[in-house]
């Protein structure tokens, strides 16, 4: 299988941008996902297909994408965006492998 | 509303098996596959494998690999997972989720998580 590499911590002042990588050889011929996961919480999907945005999902969240890298943005960070975020996705066979996970804290 | 409702928290001794229930509604079953991913204490999502409810069809991963079965029962539209030959390593939170077939959409929908308690 394949896997996806994200750093452990990322913190950020309110109101600044974070972002949160994740590197994977599979990422430039595979679609990506992000989730973001509260404490004790199930994980929420934010972006899928690399970019795209589900409805509900505030504007601030975004991604971009960069060869064997993506990345996850969240501009003008509030407090409540405090929690981890995982990318994820999937080979050709439908094996899915979820990255190493990012916590995410505002200071 | 679309939803996923877990089977309650299970506590079970190494060496046994546990078999945990995904209860969907609010759309049709059979368009969705079901995925199961668990987080172990403290750390990240480990994806488990997939099951087509049209066909039956599963993919699971390598890791879990003869010890894992994913069915589904389209009547009563829940999906399970058993679990066979449990190690303290695998006391977690398991989670179902879905994804449309073929979409790329992604795991749009969660259940709330059931704990499994892996203790002598």
């Amino acid at each position: 299988s394949f896997e996806l590499t994200q750093p452990p911590s990322v913190s950020v002042s309110p109101g600044q941008t974070a972002r949160i990588t994740c590197s994977g050889d599979v990422l430039p011929n595979q679609y990506a996902y992000w989730y973001q996961q509260r404490p004790g919480r199930a994980p929420i999907l934010l972006i899928y297909r690399d970019t795209e945005r589900p409805s509900g999902i505030p504007e601030r969240f975004s991604a971009s994408t960069s060869g064997t890298t993506i990345t996850l943005t969240i501009s003008g960070v509030q407090a409540d965006d405090e929690a981890d975020y995982y990318c994820q996705s999937a080979d050709s066979s439908g094996t899915a492998v979820f990255g190493t996970g990012t916590t995410v804290t505002v200071l | 509303q679309v939803q996923l409702v877990q089977s309650g928290a299970e506590v079970k001794k190494p060496g046994a098996s546990v078999k945990l229930s995904c209860k969907a509604s609010g759309y049709t079953f059979s368009d969705y596959y079901i995925n199961w991913v668990r987080q172990t204490p403290g750390q990240g999502l480990e994806w488990m494998g997939w099951i087509n409810p049209n066909r039956g069809s599963t993919k699971y991963a390598q890791h879990f690999q003869g010890r894992v079965t994913m069915t589904t029962d389209a009547s009563i539209r829940t999906a399970y997972m058993e679990l066979s030959r449990l190690t303290f390593d695998d006391t977690a939170v398991y989670f179902c989720t879905r994804d449309f077939s073929g979409s790329y959409n992604g795991f749009d929908v969660w259940g709330q998580g059931t704990t499994v308690s892996v203790s002598s």
